[in-house]
């Protein structure tokens, strides 16, 4: 069964520090990746998404994160934090590693102070 | 512009009381979701539809049923609520053959 797990509920970095959240994944078969972000009193959005391609993919916002399947690793990256990106983020794995439904982690809540 | 809709965006209700979420497209997606949120907590499947006539229970367990009458309309109705409902209801679509998911802003329900 397919499962994620991201550590740290919350993270806090200062603005343009490095923004690093990371995400475990476990799939029994070949899993698509997803980072969704959600701005207060907003629907999630899509931020980026791994679907067998490249394993360093690009997304939105200067965000990138990178698929290690030795790591089951899919850690969401930021050079340079900016104010905006305050958010709650969310990695999330497709079921059957097709386009159907999908497992989300508990979220991580990213703070970024001036 | 399409969207997708969901009202009402927040909801404080008495235990018992029968209460409907309304969820509305215009993006044309074949595909529905109902997922529940709740803080620190993964968002969790309770419903999904790939078409008209078409539901389906998700992987959490839930009181709460659904119906799909038509393309553009979701609504997922409790016959009875209970404090155990209090949660956040996010509605998503996804077109065929598409994998990206998009999200309604979400029902906050509070039930006393």
């Amino acid at each position: 069964a397919q499962s994620v797990t991201q550590l740290g509920s919350h993270v806090s970095v200062s603005e343009g520090a490095l923004v690093l959240l990371r995400c475990n994944y476990s799939s029994s078969v070949p899993p698509y990746l997803f980072w969704y972000v959600q701005y207060p009193n907003q629907g999630l959005q899509l931020l980026l998404k791994y679907t067998s391609a490249a394993t360093l993919v690009k997304g939105i916002n200067g965000f990138e994160a990178e698929f290690k399947k030795s790591e089951t690793s899919f850690h969401l990256t930021k050079p340079s934090a900016h104010m905006s990106d305050a958010a709650e983020y969310f990695c999330a794995v497709s079921v059957g590693g097709g386009y159907n439904k999908l497992i989300f982690g508990a979220g991580t809540r990213l703070a970024v102070h001036p | 512009e399409a969207d997708i809709y969901q009202t009402p965006r927040y909801l404080v209700i008495g235990t018992g009381k029968k209460i409907t979420l309304e969820c509305s497209q215009t993006m044309g997606h074949d595909k529905m979701y109902w997922y529940q949120q709740d803080p620190g907590m993964e968002l969790h499947l309770i419903h999904y539809s790939y078409g008209v006539n078409s539901t389906e229970k998700g992987d959490l367990s839930s009181e709460s049923t659904v119906s799909r009458i038509r393309t553009e309309h979701f609504p997922l109705t409790l016959e009875s609520a209970r404090p155990s409902h209090t949660s956040q209801y996010l509605c998503a679509t996804q077109a065929g053959g598409d994998e990206k998911l998009f999200f309604g802003s979400g029902t906050q329900l509070s039930v006393l």
